[in-house]
């Protein structure tokens, strides 16, 4: 069966760095995109971005771009999400999500997310 | 950036009574406009695709309608299980966007 296991909670000072990793399984990893979605405390959905994990191209929401960096290890089927220069309201529970299928953009499968927090 | 609105935050609903979610978009995006739900401390859950369309798995209680800029998600005959918000999501074009969220809970 198809899985999306995301690495554990994360607390980072504002300024700092956090990379967040999403490791899939139950499918080729290289067939479907993945994408990155984050939700503030008490907030609604908001979408990041997706990369190819075939080709390593993908593409960024205009918010997050020059912060924002997608990469994938296609020898252990993971995907990562890095976001730079930290700011108090990147804290959030950020997902991977995989698509029906892989030019699709909406989404069957989600990681169990993984909680960043920025605080001083 | 196609800009989602829901017109309702907050429903109290009955149990076995019909919910009726709208979303609304500020520009036409033909049938491109997916709804899913999301629990406490879950992930969202994709409910139905393509304005429409059923997803395998989901009770037959759960239906959507809709084109253009106007979208109903339907929830017939509700039940317990069915406290949660409700969000839909367009793929029209990129950026994709989600709307704000409809929490429904049960009186």
């Amino acid at each position: 069966q198809v899985q999306l296991v995301q690495s554990g909670a994360e607390v980072k000072k504002p300024g700092a760095s956090v990379k967040v990793s999403c490791k899939a399984s139950g499918y080729t990893f290289t067939d479907y995109y993945v994408h990155w979605v984050r939700q503030a405390p008490g907030k609604g959905l908001e979408w990041m971005g997706w990369i190819n994990p075939n080709t390593g191209g993908g593409n960024s929401a205009q918010k997050f771009q020059g912060r924002v960096t997608m990469t994938r290890d296609t020898s252990i089927s993971t995907a990562y999400m890095e976001l730079s220069r930290l700011k108090s309201d990147d804290t959030a529970v950020y997902y991977c999500a995989r698509p029906e299928t892989s030019n699709l953009y909406y989404f069957d499968y989600w990681g169990q997310g993984t909680v960043v927090t920025v605080s001083s | 950036e196609i800009v989602l609105t829901q017109s309702s935050d907050f429903q109290s609903v009955t149990p076995k009574e019909k919910v009726t979610i709208t979303c609304r978009a500020s520009q036409s995006i033909g049938r491109s406009l997916h709804w899913y739900q999301q629990k406490p401390d879950q992930s969202p859950k994709l409910l139905i695709k393509y304005a429409s369309q059923s997803i395998s798995g989901v009770p037959s209680r759960f239906s959507g309608s809709g084109s253009g800029t106007d979208f109903t998600l339907s929830i017939n005959s509700l039940e317990a299980e069915d406290a949660a918000t409700y969000y839909c999501q367009q793929s029209h074009s990129l950026p994709l966007t989600f709307g704000g969220g409809t929490k429904v809970e049960i009186k």
